[in-house]
């Protein structure tokens, strides 16, 4: 079965800084990949997703991630962070193969400081 | 606002006894799934339906049931209870069960064992 890891569990950063949060995942078949983002209070919502094509997705609100066979990464960055993104960032993962039982990571929680 | 609805929002019970989590997903959605969310698991994923059959199954302990009606309406139903059972349980709802699917969350029910 897929498993996912995200590396650091806090992310603290001052506002305007750049920021990358860290997902590696670990499957024996080709996945699709996912990164999620809880507000407080909140439930999760889809910041953006890797199915197929460019290895570069990016999300509305500026943040981008790159999935990276070969490492088994798909970090999340974005180049300059503002107060409002604050958050619980997970990092998920699905099987191609099968259903959607998508299996998520423990989660990072970013804190942006004025 | 995703367009998946959980109810209640918030429960307190004591040990031993039994709840049910009720959730409607988002108009046209035929997949639901569960998931359990507590400091120290994380995020667990339980239990999909698709249009009213199980489709997959994850960490889901036997004193917890859901099924998914003919108006795909979902219930996830707790017994037995035990304090490591409080945690927050999330509902959330996809077109088809396919993988890939951008899933949507509901705000999650949050359930307090006493």
């Amino acid at each position: 079965a897929q498993s996912v890891t995200q590396l650091d569990s806090q992310v603290p950063v001052f506002e305007e800084a750049p920021v990358e949060l860290r997902c590696n995942y670990s499957s024996s078949v080709s996945v699709y990949l996912f990164w999620y983002v809880q507000y407080p209070n909140q439930g999760l919502q889809l910041l953006l997703k890797y199915l197929s094509g460019s290895t570069l997705v990016e999300s509305i609100n500026g943040f981008e991630a790159e999935f990276n066979k070969s490492q088994t990464s798909f970090h999340l960055r974005k180049p300059s962070v503002h107060i409002s993104d604050t958050a619980e960032y997970f990092c998920a993962v699905s099987d191609r193969s099968r259903n959607n039982d998508m299996r998520f990571g423990a989660g990072t929680r970013l804190t942006v400081k004025p | 606002d995703s367009g998946v609805t959980q109810t209640p929002k918030h429960l307190i019970t004591a040990t031993g006894q039994r709840v049910t989590l009720r959730c409607s997903p988002r108009s046209g959605d035929l997949s639901v799934y569960w998931y359990q969310q507590s400091l120290d698991q994380g995020l667990q994923f339980l239990i999909q339906y698709y249009n009213g059959e199980e489709r997959a199954k994850g960490n889901i302990l036997e004193r917890f049931s859901a099924q998914q009606f003919p108006d795909l309406h979902s219930e996830l139903n707790l017994s037995s209870l035990e304090l490591g059972d409080s945690a927050l349980y999330f509902c959330a709802s996809s077109l088809e069960g396919r993988s890939g699917n951008t899933i949507y969350f509901g705000e999650g029910s949050w359930l307090t064992v006493v």
